[in-house]
């Protein structure tokens, strides 16, 4: 069975932090793993990865897959408050008909 | 700019009774998906349709009806709504594989 588990599922830092969010994933035929932001609404896309070792970096954020550990990370330098959210991990298996298989998601806090 | 467009945003259903969710793009997309998001879960397909007319389940789909009524709209329907159907509702659509899925803001459904 496909499956992607996020850790730790919770978090609360201070601004000014750095953090790393955990992504690990066992699925057939992998494709690409996304990392989404989450405020209110609508999940927003931040990155898709496809290689293992390229580091997609955009401001603060950045991250990296390893597809031997089969595992992502997330970072999060300098961390603000609007960064509160929760950050979901994807991953697209199979066919190509782009549909995600979802971790838990991981709920951040920043405080001031 | 509208994207991804879901209607209702919120409703209040009895056991038993029926709806259906309209989910509507303008991206041209190819694929779109309905997907549920209960706390502690992250986000779990229900359907997905790869191409217009074509439909295929998701990982919880008992329950639920969709249709692909043209390319840019994907609607879901709750024959006879039981409360383990509460929840969050996201319709998202992508061009096909490996590329990032954009979500609708959500419809926040109770079913009591």
């Amino acid at each position: 069975e496909d499956k992607v588990v996020q850790s730790p599922l919770s978090l609360v830092v201070h601004e000014g932090d750095t953090v790393t969010l955990n992504c690990s994933y066992e699925v057939t035929n992998f494709r690409s793993l996304l990392w989404y932001k989450q405020e209110k609404k609508a999940p927003t896309f931040l990155f898709m990865l496809t290689s293992s070792g390229i580091e997609k970096k955009s401001g603060r954020l950045s991250s990296i897959l390893d597809k031997k550990e089969l595992f992502s990370i997330l970072n999060i330098t300098a961390t603000q408050t609007g960064d509160s959210a929760v950050y979901l991990c994807a991953v697209e298996a199979a066919s190509n008909t782009g549909k995600l298989i979802f971790g838990q998601g991981t709920t951040l806090q920043v405080k001031p | 700019n509208a994207g991804v467009t879901q209607t209702p945003k919120f409703q209040v259903l009895k056991t038993g009774q029926s709806m259906t969710l309209q989910c509507a793009q303008d991206m041209n997309h190819n694929s779109m998906y309905w997907y549920r998001q209960d706390p502690g879960m992250g986000l779990r397909l229900i359907y997905y349709s790869a191409s217009e007319g074509t439909t295929d389940k998701g990982e919880v789909p008992n329950g639920y009806n969709v249709s692909r009524l043209n390319k840019r709209e994907f609607s879901l329907r709750l024959e006879s709504a039981a409360p383990s159907q509460t929840s969050v509702y996201f319709c998202a659509s992508s061009e096909r594989g490996n590329t990032e899925a954009f979500f609708g803001q959500g419809t926040r459904l109770t079913v009591v």
